[in-house]
């Protein structure tokens, strides 16, 4: 049983473009959502989350967005950046701590 | 880097052998969480120890077990290892339990565990 969906197993896009990043997800008790960076050969960073009591959270070049009527939240990436290339995390949590992931989308950004 | 350390890094066995996964979390943290990553996977929660005891439990099979230890780092113990155990094991530190407000993990480089 898949709570959190991340349909989209790859995307490429070219540098300074938008990246756009979209996950699903089934429980109506998460509250807390977040999107991880994962490099190969490391452990998952953090990178932005929102809370279910916003729809719009913004830091720097990342973006996320919640819309709790359709369970779904998206991230944003303007502009997109080379270094931006990575396999991203969406991840929800309901009340207590553990984290739901994803299976992750893989972000390429052409130079 | 973190400050979440995991050894070791790497880990080849056969199956039907036993392991141990070792983690130390930040300094200060007392929550230290296990997740598995299967190939083309996301990471799966397996438990979660805050300050020496159990707090929460996932999907984790009953080969396996965890403790958390008096200087709050914890050990991931894998028993009569099958092929699908191989895996990327990934442990986590924050500062509280969590509850009714979120606390921030930070995440260790992982141990790939190969069970040949």
């Amino acid at each position: 049983d898949q709570q959190v969906k991340q349909n989209s197993p790859s995307l490429s896009v070219q540098e300074g473009r938008i990246s756009i990043l979209n996950c699903d997800y089934t429980n109506s008790m998460f509250d807390y959502f977040l999107w991880y960076k994962k490099y190969p050969a490391e452990g998952p960073t953090f990178l932005i989350s929102i809370s279910s009591i916003k729809d719009k959270n913004e830091d720097g070049r990342f973006t996320v967005f919640l819309n709790k009527s359709a369970k779904h939240l998206s991230l944003h990436i303007v502009p997109s950046q080379p270094g931006d290339s990575a396999v991203y995390f969406c991840a929800a949590s309901g009340y207590g701590n553990k984290l739901v992931f994803g299976a992750g989308t893989i972000l390429r950004v052409k130079s | 880097d973190s400050g979440v350390t995991q050894t070791p890094k790497h880990l080849i066995t056969a199956t039907g052998q036993r392991v141990t996964l070792r983690c130390s979390p930040r300094s200060g943290d007392l929550s230290v969480y296990w997740y598995q990553q299967s190939l083309d996977q996301g990471l799966q929660f397996l438990i979660q120890y805050y300050n020496g005891e159990e707090r929460a439990k996932g999907n984790i099979l009953e080969r396996f077990s965890a403790q958390q230890f008096p200087d709050l780092h914890s050990e991931l113990n894998l028993s009569s290892l099958e092929l699908g155990d191989s895996a990327l094991y990934f442990c986590a530190s924050s500062v509280g339990a969590g509850g009714t407000s979120y606390n921030e993990q930070f995440f260790g480089p992982g141990t790939r565990l190969t069970v040949l």
